[in-house]
């Protein structure tokens, strides 16, 4: 266990849908970033928070956003969902601002229908 | 753009065979390469190379980086059924210093 929970675990939803997703870091860390796992492309890295603020941005799409509240729990928003987001999204953290090992937690299947 | 390459994207082995998976890099920036196993869902971290030269070892796996030829390799001996899993390289570095990922190896070990 890595101590990083992600919730919920599975969430079907149909397109055009919005659904927000849930993570916890580890007790402790500060940088929290969100991955997402498709079979063709991989993990891509989408976007990280560093004790509440933004610090780095990937290939996240504009239908998509994040935050991280002063608790530091973090949500991504997914928005008017296409069949093609369909994937793992993942939330990782990390005690600092960055270049050092990532804590992923168990990830949440998304199935867009 | 940051690229990681894993190869082979996918290796099939009997248990006791050793395996060396590879990864090359090109970013920017470089900093550090990781290597983590994915199992069921979400992966575990392994090793974490910043140094030419100066091999990491765990048990049976060990690992190597090599940055003036941009890559590393992952050795595991004595292969067990355990071992098979999805293995990632990733690269800290680029212009706004993130985790790159490789599409990883998957490793099958047969009885």
């Amino acid at each position: 266990d890595s101590g990083v929970t992600q919730t919920p675990k599975h969430l079907i939803t149909a397109t055009g849908q919005r659904v927000t997703l849930r993570c916890s870091p580890r007790s402790g860390d500060l940088s929290v970033y969100w991955y997402q796992q498709s079979l063709d492309q991989g993990l891509q890295f989408l976007i990280q928070y560093y004790n509440g603020e933004e610090r780095a941005k990937g290939n996240i799409l504009e239908r998509f956003s994040a935050q991280q509240f002063p608790d530091l729990h973090s949500e991504l928003n997914l928005s008017s969902l296409e069949l093609g987001d369909s994937a793992l999204y993942f939330c990782a953290s990390s005690p600092d601002r960055g270049l050092e090992k990532l804590f992923f937690g168990s990830g949440t299947q998304l199935s867009v229908l | 753009e940051d690229k990681v390459v894993q190869s082979p994207l996918s290796l099939v082995v009997h248990e006791g065979d050793t395996v060396t998976l590879n990864c090359s890099y090109e970013v920017t920036n470089f900093r550090s390469l990781l290597w983590y196993k994915q199992e069921k869902k979400a992966p575990t971290f392994l090793f974490m190379l910043t140094s030419s030269g100066i091999e990491k070892k765990s048990g049976r796996l060990s690992s190597i980086l090599d940055k003036k030829e941009l890559f590393s390799i992952l050795n595991i001996t004595a292969t067990q059924t355990g071992d098979s899993a999805v293995y990632l390289c990733a690269v800290w570095g680029g212009s706004n210093y993130k985790l790159t990922f490789g599409k990883g190896t998957l490793l099958t070990v047969n009885p």
